[in-house]
């Protein structure tokens, strides 16, 4: 069964450095979705996208954040500048068109020193 | 805003036992979506079982199923003849047909299953 997958599954960064997140969603899915989970929190809503652009996003994610799919079959976060505060689980999803179950991956953990 | 409460942190069980996990939702919507997602310590979140808000028949999938009270917003998990592979955590989401397509998660159970 197709899976979503995410690399690095582990990343140590110092703070200020950039960091690119990489996922590969479900080969037929058109909805990407980042979510994070800060330690200890509720899983939470970073942004969607779709059709090549941002369809929405959360007050988390600010200009530090971008999202992008550079090729068919990668979607990238990057977190242009890190802070502490960005240390947490973060995972991709994805989902077809018309259904309202989004796929996850087995996330990456970011921890930023 | 919806908000999504799970208030159980840690529950246990005895294999082949029955577990009920709770979780609670506020909003304003009429339609919507509910799911339950496992994580086990591989960290794949994992569909469970998912409710249309809509259908008044609780979801069934093998030994998982719910108890959806679209009243009481309350909308929990069975978990029958529980076994080892059950451990995980538990996460309920509430997906709103107005609210975009983000989901909004509960704290999460940590659920043990127990030799």
């Amino acid at each position: 069964e197709p899976e979503v997958t995410q690399t690095p599954s582990h990343q140590v960064t110092q703070m200020g450095q950039e960091v690119i997140l990489r996922c590969v969603p479900i080969s037929n899915h058109l909805y990407f979705y980042w979510y994070r989970q800060i330690l200890g929190q509720k899983v939470e809503f970073l942004v969607s996208f779709y059709n090549n652009e941002i369809s929405e996003k959360s007050e988390i994610f600010d200009d530090q954040f971008s999202v992008e799919r550079p090729d068919g079959s990668n979607f990238t976060l990057k977190i242009r500048s890190t802070k502490l505060e960005d240390s947490a689980m973060y995972f991709c999803a994805s989902k077809r068109l018309a259904q309202e179950t989004q796929y996850f991956g087995p996330g990456t953990r970011l921890l930023v020193l | 805003a919806q908000t999504v409460t799970q208030s159980q942190p840690e529950m246990s069980v005895q294999e082949a036992e029955t577990v009920t996990l709770s979780c609670t939702y506020d909003t304003s919507e009429n339609n919507y979506y509910l799911f339950w997602y496992k994580q086990p310590p591989s960290r794949q979140m994992i569909l469970v079982i998912r409710q249309e808000a809509y259908k008044q028949q609780n979801a069934t999938e093998n030994r998982f199923s719910v108890n959806f009270q679209k009243a009481a917003k309350s909308f929990s998990l069975k978990i029958s003849d529980s076994q080892l592979g059950d451990t995980a955590m538990y996460f309920c989401a509430f997906l709103g047909e107005t609210s975009g397509s983000r989901l909004t998660f509960g704290e999460g159970t940590q659920l043990t299953v127990n030799p």
